[in-house]
């Protein structure tokens, strides 16, 4: 069974620019979930997605936002990108369904490391 | 509100037993543990549910306390393969699809 895959692994942008980061969940995993991970704060939350819908918004700026497609696989994009977004970028998958039952663990990519200069 | 883990960071000789708190200021309705081992990403260790059910790791126990909102992860016999940064995760809350995570514990075990 395939696991979460993300792309890209790596890239550098500079202030101002915008990136797409992209996730494709394990088959029959429809909901979705982005996290920030950087030394300082360790893994923060940024959205939920399940059938296309974003369940749940995390604490950070309108410059982050995503989107899932039928396929259940997701995006993210960070707009106007500022030295701070430096990170990595965790996608997990879940079972976690529509009745907020939580039915196991949350399975994670390898995850996407962005550098802004 | 991130759940407060302790201690932050742990070193360990092999076979040695470790101890890693997960407390909470909210209420919790399931803890999840993961292991992050250095450029790789979390693993899944152990879920816990209110009500007292687990499911997981067969060489790591975890613990509950719902009253307290707290949970522990115990290591027993460490191995090396057990070094890395170890990660309490809680929700979904009531009402969310959230999954706050811990601050972190670094563990290593040196041989």
């Amino acid at each position: 069974k395939a696991g979460v895959t993300q792309t890209p692994r790596y890239l550098i942008k500079t202030r101002g620019q915008q990136v797409t980061l992209s996730c494709s969940p394990i088959s029959g995993h429809r909901s979705v979930s982005w996290y920030q991970q950087t030394p300082g704060q360790g893994l923060q939350f940024l959205f939920e997605y399940f059938s296309e819908t974003q369940r749940n918004k995390g604490n950070f700026p309108g410059r982050f936002s995503g989107r899932q497609f039928s396929n259940s696989r997701s995006e993210m994009n960070v707009s106007t990108l500022e030295l701070g977004d430096s990170a990595l970028y965790l996608c997990a998958s879940s079972l976690l369904g529509r009745d907020r039952v939580n039915t196991g663990e949350l399975f994670f990519g390898e995850g996407s490391r962005l550098t802004v200069l | 509100q991130q759940p407060v883990q302790s201690p932050q960071a742990v070193i360990l000789r092999e076979g040695e037993d470790a101890v890693i708190n997960c407390s909470s200021s909210k209420a919790l309705y399931s803890v999840h543990w993961y292991r992050q081992k250095h450029g790789e990403a979390p693993v899944f260790l152990m879920i816990l549910l209110k009500g007292g059910e687990q499911k997981g790791h067969e060489k790591i126990s975890a613990s509950f306390n719902e009253k307290k909102q707290q949970s522990s992860l115990y290591l027993t016999a460490s191995q090396l393969s057990y070094s890395g940064t170890y990660f309490c995760g809680t929700g979904p809350y009531s009402g969310t699809y959230k999954y706050i995570f811990g601050t972190g514990t670094r563990l290593k075990v040196l041989a």
